[in-house]
């Protein structure tokens, strides 16, 4: 089965410093991995994601996150932490059972302060 | 774009009371899924369904069952709704082409 461990649920930086937010990943099969974040009282919308391809994924608002499949990770970053940055982040796995559906980690929540 | 459309933004339900909650999309998606969210815990998958008329339990099925008679349509339903079910729930959508997939913008229910 699949799953997805986020090892912080909350992760708090300055504004224009780098963003971390950390993501282990367990699957029996190539994994297939996003990055979603929802801001307060919005929507899920997605990041960016893997699929087998490029090992550095880009996605949108300056995020990437870098498959490491001999350390089970799929890590986000950003160099430069913005105001608008602070939601929640949640790293997901597609579910090879389960009709494809995604399966979520716990959340991560990001804070960035002034 | 796809659009997945949940009925209600805010429900408020007494215990005991049968809740139907709809779900809708617009682009001919086979697979359907209702989550919960609820603080520290994430997404968790109640039900899915891969076509009219069929439906799989997710991870967390108790107190809850749904209904898919048309393939547009993916309905949630608490038989007999109780407080511990108080929650956000989210549905979603994918295509079976490129897995794409959609989210609604959720009902949050509140059992009282």
């Amino acid at each position: 089965a699949q799953s997805v461990t986020q090892l912080d649920s909350h992760v708090s930086v300055s504004e224009g410093t780098p963003v971390l937010l950390r993501c282990n990943y367990s699957s029996s099969y190539s994994p297939s991995l996003f990055w979603y974040v929802q801001h307060p009282n919005k929507g899920l919308q997605l990041l960016l994601k893997y699929t087998s391809a490029a090992t550095l994924v880009k996605g949108i608002n300056g995020f990437e996150a870098e498959f490491k499949k001999s350390e089970t990770s799929f890590h986000l970053t950003k160099p430069s932490a913005h105001m608008s940055d602070a939601a929640e982040y949640f790293c997901v796995v597609r579910s090879y059972q389960a009709g494809t559906a995604l399966i979520f980690g716990k959340g991560t929540t990001l804070s960035v302060s002034s | 774009d796809v659009k997945v459309t949940q009925s209600s933004r805010y429900l408020v339900k007494r215990t005991g009371e049968k809740v139907f909650l709809e779900c809708v999309q617009d682009m001919d998606h086979e697979n359907m899924f209702w989550y919960r969210q609820d603080p520290g815990l994430g997404l968790r998958l109640i039900y899915f369904s891969y076509d009219v008329k069929m439906k799989e339990k997710g991870d967390i099925p108790e107190g809850y069952s749904v209904s898919r008679e048309k393939k547009e349509r993916f309905s949630l339903i608490l038989e007999s709704a109780s407080t511990n079910q108080t929650s956000m729930y989210l549905c979603a959508s994918r295509s079976g082409i490129d897995y794409g997939y959609t989210f609604g913008s959720g009902t949050r229910l509140t059992v009282v």
